[in-house]
C-alpha cells in the first residue's frame, strides 16, 4: 500500500532563519507531487507541483521554494522566513498514469514563525 | 481554469441527509469534479469523484447535472464526526489540483 510521510508535525522558527521540509512516498513511483499552505481559517493555497524528477511549477510568487532529487521525495524550503509565512504546509500525491485519481495527503506541518 | 463556488457554511441535524451544493459553470469537457474534506488540523481526505455519472460509495454519493454546471455532494446520514471543510475542485488530470474555500459543515446533535 502507498504511505506519505510529511515531517515534522510542528516547527518553531525565527524570522530569517532557513527552513527545510521533507515529504517522501512509499509504494509508488512517478507519482504528482504537490506543496500547499493553509493560513489559520483559511482554504488551501496550492504553492508547487510537480510531475517527475527536477520538474517543479511555481503557482505563486514567494521565498519558498521547491526541489523534487528523488522520484519519490518533495522538498519545501526557504533561505530566510518571514513571519508571513506561518501556516499549515500540507504535501500530497497522486498517480500520474491512467484517468483522473484522487490525491492523498499528508498529515501537515505547523509552522509558526516568530 | 474552471473555478468552483461553495456555501461559506451549512449545518445539519446529525441523522439526516447533508446536501453540499457547488457550482463549475465553466467547467471544461475533460475535467472531473472532486470532493475533499478536512477535518481540523488533518490533512484533506478524498470522499468522491466523477465526469458526468452519478457516483456512489461507502462514504458519499455524488450527483452531477446534465450540464455538468454543478453538483451535489450527500452524506446520507450524517454523524458528528462529518462536521469538516468540505472542498469541491475540478481538475483535468490531477496535474493542477486548486482547493477553493469550501464549504464548513456542522452536523448538530
Amino acid at each position: 500500500s502507498q504511505t506519505i510521510h510529511q515531517w515534522p508535525a510542528t516547527l518553531v522558527q525565527p524570522v530569517g532563519s532557513p527552513l527545510s521540509l521533507e515529504c517522501t512516498v512509499e509504494g509508488t513511483s512517478n507519482p504528482n507531487l504537490y506543496w500547499y499552505r493553509q493560513a489559520a481559517g483559511r482554504g488551501l493555497q496550492l504553492l508547487f507541483y510537480s510531475v517527475g524528477i527536477g520538474q517543479i511549477s511555481s503557482e505563486v510568487p514567494q521565498n519558498l521554494s521547491a526541489s523534487r532529487p528523488q522520484d519519490r521525495q518533495f522538498i519545501l524550503s526557504s533561505k530566510k522566513l518571514l513571519l508571513s509565512d506561518s501556516g499549515f504546509y500540507l504535501c500530497a500525491w497522486s498517480r500520474r498514469q491512467g484517468l483522473n485519481t484522487e490525491a492523498f495527503f499528508g498529515q501537515g506541518t505547523r509552522l509558526t514563525v516568530v | 481554469d474552471a473555478k468552483t463556488t461553495q456555501p461559506t457554511s451549512m449545518d445539519c441535524a446529525e441523522g439526516r441527509a447533508a446536501n453540499l451544493p457547488c457550482n463549475h459553470s465553466t467547467i471544461s469537457g475533460n475535467e472531473y469534479v472532486y470532493w475533499y474534506r478536512q477535518i481540523h488540523s488533518q490533512g484533506p481526505q478524498y470522499i468522491i469523484h466523477g465526469l458526468k455519472n452519478n457516483e456512489t460509495n461507502e462514504m458519499a454519493s455524488l450527483i452531477i447535472t446534465e450540464d455538468r454546471k454543478s453538483s451535489t455532494l450527500i452524506l446520507p446520514h450524517a454523524t458528528l464526526r462529518d462536521t469538516a471543510v468540505y472542498y469541491c475542485i475540478v481538475s483535468p488530470r490531477n496535474n493542477d489540483m486548486r482547493f477553493g474555500a469550501g464549504t464548513r459543515l456542522t452536523v448538530k446533535p
